[in-house]
């Protein structure tokens, strides 16, 4: 299995909403990834969790909350959006473990998120 | 700052022609250089390099890195429609302890036609 799944795949919601998005992964991976891509742009880091502690953060605005419930699950928590947000969010694992070589990122499928 | 320049931005070829997609890079801490294909939403994996000088190779597609001169093309032979699609370049830094830090180039976004 190597495969990451992430529900949902469209998700609309007004900027007053709370919503979240979901990632899963059963590869015994133990970093985990938020990236954000606009239109006709590449990928852009938002999060990384490492050992299922945050260990990255890029300066992202606190509308966004990641959130690590255990090793197989990624989750971010959305609220009070602006339009600038509408994106594909796609989430991403990789093996990520002390004394392993690293391995490629595997990528979800992502939700495209349109706030209104 | 991390860059990573694709080029070309875009490129339409008929079936059956040879590519070579280029990628140059300015990273600190460089780790590896990672290829994907994204076609509708999910980026999927193609070539991850780390040494100078080794080609990788899968199928008809191949890539190899020069980290003396900072770059890594990475060539299609014998194209095919369902090699449409955006080719992005990623650069991993180390650093970011056992996760990768991964930053993308724009991407070459090619088209093959009949």
């Amino acid at each position: 299995d190597t495969e990451v799944t992430q529900t949902p795949k469209h998700l609309v919601m007004g900027m007053t909403n709370k919503k979240s998005l979901k990632c899963e992964q059963h590869m015994g991976h133990r970093a985990m990834y938020w990236y954000k891509q606009k239109a006709k742009k590449p990928p852009e880091l938002m999060f990384v969790y490492s050992y299922e502690k945050l260990s990255i953060n890029e300066s992202v605005p606190s509308r966004f909350s990641p959130e690590c419930p255990n090793s197989s699950l990624l989750n971010l928590h959305l609220h009070a959006l602006q339009p600038e947000d509408s994106a594909l969010y796609l989430c991403a694992s990789s093996q990520g473990r002390a004394g392993l070589r690293n391995t490629e990122a595997f990528f979800g499928q992502g939700t495209r998120l349109t706030v209104v | 700052e991390d860059k990573v320049v694709q080029s070309p931005l875009s490129l339409v070829v008929h079936e059956g022609d040879t590519v070579t997609l280029n990628c140059s890079y300015e990273v600190t801490n460089f780790r590896s250089l990672l290829w994907y294909k994204q076609e509708k939403k999910a980026p999927t994996f193609l070539f991850m390099l780390t040494s100078s000088g080794i080609e990788k190779k899968s199928g008809r597609l191949s890539s190899i890195l020069d980290k003396k001169e900072l770059f890594s093309i990475l060539n299609i032979t014998a194209t095919q429609t369902g090699d449409s699609a955006i080719y992005l370049c990623a650069v991993d830094r180390r650093g970011t302890g056992t996760a990768s830090k991964l930053t993308f180039g724009t991407g070459t976004r090619l088209q093959v036609t009949l």
